[in-house]
């Protein structure tokens, strides 16, 4: 079955302490993305990767890192949380085609204290 | 700067009843439009997604139009159902650039008996 995976689908921590969500896909898609989702905005991209290494910032980057090592997996990387990254969280993954689906994991839920 | 913008923010009809959703862009160059339906806590999943060549697209009980002269596009859902009970976001591409994706702020449909 087509999916996105991501982990954990829920988080609480503190201030300060490093965390990284993955996020994984079994499409062999080269497009992947991070987005954070918050009430009465609509979703903002943080990061996207066109391929392996190849990655670039969007509209909200701050405070985010991300890597592409490997095809399948672009995990997200909070070096630093701080309160204002409480979101909800979501990776995406598309083939190269304007036109082509994304498909979105189900979504992180996170709570920085 | 490319927007996407959404009406009405909620909407709330009786089961069977239809409606329609609108969305009104400003993104260019334009690529192609989706919507989407995300239930609450999950990831959106793709419900059409229209080239600029398309004026119509159905997907079940859900219709999309889209007129790319005025930049407006529309999501009729008929005969609707408990099930259709979600967010329904407008999500436009531009050409180039990694097809950025500019999402709206959803429509809110809650569908009662």
């Amino acid at each position: 079955e087509a999916q996105v995976t991501q982990n954990p689908r829920y988080l609480i921590t503190v201030t300060g302490k490093k965390l990284t969500v993955t996020c994984s896909q079994n499409m062999n898609h080269e497009y992947m993305s991070w987005y954070r989702q918050d009430p009465g905005l609509g979703l903002r991209q943080i990061y996207y990767s066109m391929n392996v290494e190849v990655t670039d910032k969007g509209d909200v980057p701050e405070g985010y890192k991300v890597s592409r090592k490997e095809k399948r997996n672009f995990p997200l990387i909070l070096e630093s949380p701080s309160p204002n990254q409480t979101s909800l969280y979501f990776c995406a993954s598309r083939s190269h085609g304007p036109g082509d689906e994304q498909y979105f994991g189900p979504g992180t839920r996170l709570t920085v204290t | 700067k490319n927007q996407v913008e959404q009406s009405p923010q909620s909407l709330i009809i009786l089961e069977g009843k239809n409606c329609t959703l609108q969305c009104n862009y400003t993104v260019s160059p334009f690529s192609n439009l989706r919507w989407y339906k995300q239930d609450t806590g999950r990831g959106p999943v793709s419900l059409t997604i229209m080239t600029f060549s398309e004026n119509t697209k159905s997907n079940g009980r859900y219709t999309a139009t889209l007129d790319a002269d005025t930049k407006q596009s529309s999501l009729h859902i008929t005969a609707s159902q408990l099930s259709d009970s979600a967010s329904y976001i407008c999500v436009v591409s531009a050409r180039g650039g990694g097809n950025k994706l500019t999402f709206g702020t959803g429509t809110q449909l809650k569908v009662e008996l």
